[in-house]
């Protein structure tokens, strides 16, 4: 079947402080694996997007890898700030003529000052 | 360049009631996909549209539900005779074309509340 994990479910950080947020999926075939930032009742914003080929890719202080051996990707966030509270969803999209988007339920960040 | 635009942004119905949820996707783009997102949950796909085409509706409940996006104007989701539990945030997005890294854009978002 095809699901996309993550976790924690939630986590809480003080501002300043570093976290890496978990996601593993067993869609097939795979096309590529994306994080988005959903803040409180606002769309999802596109953070990165990863091929089969790409290990790790940054977009300033949030830094993503994907292992696609194991199935396995993560979101750094590096000297968080209280901007960055807000629901980090691991998408991935599955290969073939549908294009279809499949997403995780999300890691739900909150940083405390 | 407007981003996905999405309207209402909130909608109240009746039970029985039709709700009508519309997206413009970004210009150029030409892809358009319904997610539902109750509450404490992720996001769900529901249908994916092309101008004119329905390609993936497998996401898409079997009754009440329609969509569709026509050669001119916003694409329409539309939930016949509502009930209490389709309450919930209904996300568009778009994208210009199939290939695999490509973007794709979310609006706001209809948030559907059910009375």
């Amino acid at each position: 079947k095809n699901q996309v994990e993550q976790s924690p479910q939630s986590l809480i950080i003080l501002e300043g402080k570093n976290c890496t947020l978990q996601c593993n999926y067993t869609v097939s075939p795979f096309s590529n694996l994306r994080w988005y930032k959903q803040d409180t009742g606002r769309g999802p914003v596109s953070l990165t997007i990863m091929t089969f080929s790409e290990n790790t890719k940054s977009n300033g202080r949030y830094t993503a890898t994907l292992d696609a051996d194991t199935k396995q990707s993560s979101l750094h966030i590096t000297a968080s700030q209280l901007s960055d509270s807000a629901s980090y969803i691991c998408v991935v999209r599955r290969g073939g003529a549908t294009n279809k988007l499949i997403f995780g339920t999300g890691t739900l960040l909150a940083v405390q000052p | 360049n407007a981003g996905v635009m999405q309207n209402p942004r909130h909608l109240v119905r009746r039970r029985g009631q039709e709700a009508r949820l519309r997206c413009s996707p970004m210009k150029g783009h030409s892809h358009v996909y319904w997610y539902r997102q109750l509450p404490e949950e992720g996001l769900k796909f529901m249908v994916y549209l092309q101008k004119e085409n329905i390609i993936d509706e497998s996401g898409m409940p079997k009754e009440r539900f329609s969509a569709e996006f026509p050669k001119e104007g916003p694409s329409i989701l539309r939930i016949q005779q509502v009930v209490r539990g389709d309450s919930a945030a209904y996300f568009c997005a778009s994208s210009p074309t199939l290939e695999g890294g490509t973007e794709a854009f979310f609006g706001q978002g209809t948030r559907l509340t059910v009375v």
